[in-house]
Order: structure tokens, then C-alpha cells, then sequence
């Protein structure tokens, strides 16, 4: 069973809109931790937000918020007032476990393309 | 501060070569991670390392692959003989154990086997 999956291969989105990409894993472990990177065409890894799964609140870095819902295990990445520069792919990943060095498993990700 | 260097940045090789690809972590992480990269297979994590030590490496293909990490400063990924169906993008990650968890990518190394 695949343990993150991100639904969407590929979306648009107007400028200065909001876009909201889905992302639902898959664990037994009570303690976990998920994540989002941005990987423009120029192929480096950036990464955005992290949420642990005993956080309370919804994480938030800037334009990007997290929508965590646990009971669905449903982590989807929101991006606020999109800009041409946030077109590129978004992977969701998810560590199992608290210590730094459990691997991260990826998900699919999603392409987005912002237009102008 | 740098981030995780990668080198090189690309390779091409003729299948049946030896390929080395090298990493530098951020000073002071204490884990590295290498990921691979496909259309078909997405990213993939080879192997990592903590404090210098191999600690999974259910991910490397075959025994073609071998990773090393001889100090904390750096580490290696080669592929020997390469073949055709190992082209990918090959990533360096670090992390610190004691942060907030997240994995600090390096610019990948695109290989290219003939």
C-alpha cells in the first residue's frame, strides 16, 4: 500500500489565487511527521512546511499553511495569493517515527503551473 | 552558512564505467541520506548514515551500488559497473538530529549512462 499519496499529477492556477494540494498517508506509528517541498524546473529540493502529528495547531511558514486533519489522515499543502515563481512539482513526504534520521517516504507529487 | 554540496553537478559515462558521486552535508548534521530520482520510480532513498555509520541501505538496487562516509564532512556514492537504467538524478540530504526534522536537499547529480 502506498504510504503517501498525492492525487493530483498536475493542476493550474490563476495568479494571486489560492491553490490547495492533497496529500493522504498511510501509518501505524502514532508519532510522525510530514512534509512539503517545492521542486522547480531547476531541480533543486526546497523545503516548505513540517507538521508532527502531536502538533495542535496547523503549521504555517509565510504563504504556505498546512491543513492537517488527523482522524483523515489528510495533510494537504496550502498555498495563499500564488505567484509565477511557485510553478513547479510538490512532493508530500512523511517520517515514521521522532529521531531526525527515519527516512522520509515521497509521495507522486503534483505539478503546479501558475498563470499569469 | 553553504548547503549540502553536490559533485558533480552532471555526469555522462559509457555503460560498464565506474561512476563516483560525492557529497559534503551542512557542518554539523549528523545524518545523510541519498535519494534517487525517476520518472517512473519518483524519488527513492537509497541509503542513509548516522554519524559516519550506514544504518539502511534497503534501498540500494543491487550490489552494484556502495556508499561510503569515511568522515562527517563527506561521503560517496558509486555505482560499479554503471549501466543504461541507472541515468537519474541522484540527491545528497543532511539533517540534524537535535532540529526540527527536516532534510536539507543538495543540488543533485544528473547522471546520464550510454
Amino acid at each position: 500500500a502506498q504510504k503517501i499519496t498525492q492525487t493530483q499529477p498536475g493542476m493550474f492556477v490563476q495568479e494571486k489565487e489560492a491553490v490547495t494540494l492533497d496529500c493522504t498517508y498511510d501509518t501505524s506509528d502514532p508519532s510522525y511527521g510530514l512534509f512539503w517541498y517545492k521542486q522547480p524546473s531547476s531541480g533543486e529540493m526546497i523545503f516548505l512546511i513540517y507538521q508532527g502529528s502531536y502538533d495542535q495547531q496547523n503549521a504555517t511558514e509565510g504563504r504556505y499553511s498546512l491543513n492537517f486533519q488527523k482522524a483523515r489522515k489528510s495533510a494537504n499543502l496550502v498555498i495563499s495569493a500564488s505567484q509565477l515563481g511557485d510553478s513547479a512539482m510538490y512532493f508530500c513526504a512523511m517520517r515514521e517515527g521522532w529521531a531526525a534520521g527515519n527516512k522520509l517516504t515521497f509521495g507522486g507529487g503534483t505539478r503546479v503551473l501558475v498563470k499569469p | 552558512d553553504a548547503g549540502v554540496i553536490q559533485s558533480p553537478r552532471h555526469e555522462v559515462t559509457e555503460m560498464g564505467q565506474e561512476v563516483t558521486l560525492r557529497c559534503k552535508p551542512i557542518s554539523g548534521h549528523d545524518y545523510l541520506f541519498w535519494y534517487r530520482q525517476t520518472m517512473m520510480r519518483g524519488l527513492e532513498l537509497l541509503i542513509y548514515f548516522n554519524n559516519n555509520v550506514p544504518i539502511d541501505d534497503s534501498g540500494m538496487p543491487e550490489d552494484r551500488f556502495s556508499a561510503k562516509m569515511p568522515n562527517a564532512s563527506f561521503s560517496t556514492l558509486k555505482i560499479q559497473p554503471s549501466e543504461p537504467r541507472d541515468s537519474a538524478v541522484y540527491f545528497c540530504a543532511s539533517s540534524f538530529s537535535r532540529s526540527r526534522y527536516e532534510q536539507f536537499f543538495g543540488p543533485g547529480t544528473r547522471l546520464t549512462v550510454l
